[in-house]
């Protein structure tokens, strides 16, 4: 099973920050990643497929890139909406997620 | 605009069954893999069972397999998963997922609002 490692657990930013979070996988997974947004009592959200390519109607502050075992999701100026939790997830074996870091108000 | 409601969740028994049913609307349903994910507060997000389009393909976590079971009405645009022989682990908010694409390993690009599975004696 290819496991996935997420960092920070926790992070806790203002609006206007630059916002980092890194996903690491347990073996290559070329570019079969995604990115979600979950907010608390809803459904995850698509935020990011193919480790860097925007879902329909994601705002363009929202970027990824990575490749192979390292991905970085990148919020360029946190939004008042962004304060959420964020999961990434690997499909090129199945389908295993992170365990998902929170973003928090400062 | 795709809409995905699941219905079927309730408490019930360890080694009892339950069927989960997921009704589709906004798109064309009999031309995308489906999918059901679990969350748990402890285990986070847990894929659990895939079916290709056209139901001839499926796949399951090894957590459930040969205890669950999922199924496609592709005239009716719904989606099933029977859970069996239930277990005090499987209890979590169950999601139902649209793929992209007509099956393979593709993320899930619409998600249901969950129905609450409890495994309790």
């Amino acid at each position: 099973d290819i496991q996935m490692t997420q960092s920070p657990s926790t992070l806790s930013a203002s609006v206007g920050d630059r916002v980092t979070i890194t996903c690491r996988a347990s073996q290559g997974i070329s570019r079969r990643l995604a990115w979600y947004q979950q907010k608390q009592g809803r459904a995850p959200k698509l935020l990011i497929y193919e480790a860097s390519t925007l879902a329909s109607g994601v705002p363009s502050r929202f970027s990824g890139s990575g490749s192979g075992s390292e991905f970085t999701l990148i919020i360029s100026g946190l939004q008042p909406d962004d304060f959420a939790t964020y999961y990434c997830q690997q499909y090129n074996n199945y389908w295993t997620f992170g365990q998902g870091t929170k973003v928090e108000i400062k | 605009q795709v809409q995905l409601v699941e219905s079927g969740g309730g408490v019930v028994q360890p080694g009892r069954s339950l069927r989960l049913s997921c009704a589709a609307s906004g798109f064309t349903f009999s031309s995308y893999g489906m999918h059901w994910v679990r969350q748990t507060p402890d285990k986070g997000l847990e894929w659990v069972a895939s079916i290709s389009y056209d139901g001839s393909n499926e796949d399951f976590a090894d957590s459930v397999k040969d205890r669950f079971t999922i199924s496609r009405d592709n005239s009716n645009n719904r989606l099933y998963l029977e859970l069996n022989n239930l277990r005090p682990e499987d209890t979590a908010v169950y999601y139902c997922a649209k793929g992209v694409g007509v099956y393979g390993y593709r993320p899930q690009d619409y998600w249901g609002q969950g129905t609450l599975v409890t495994v309790s004696s």
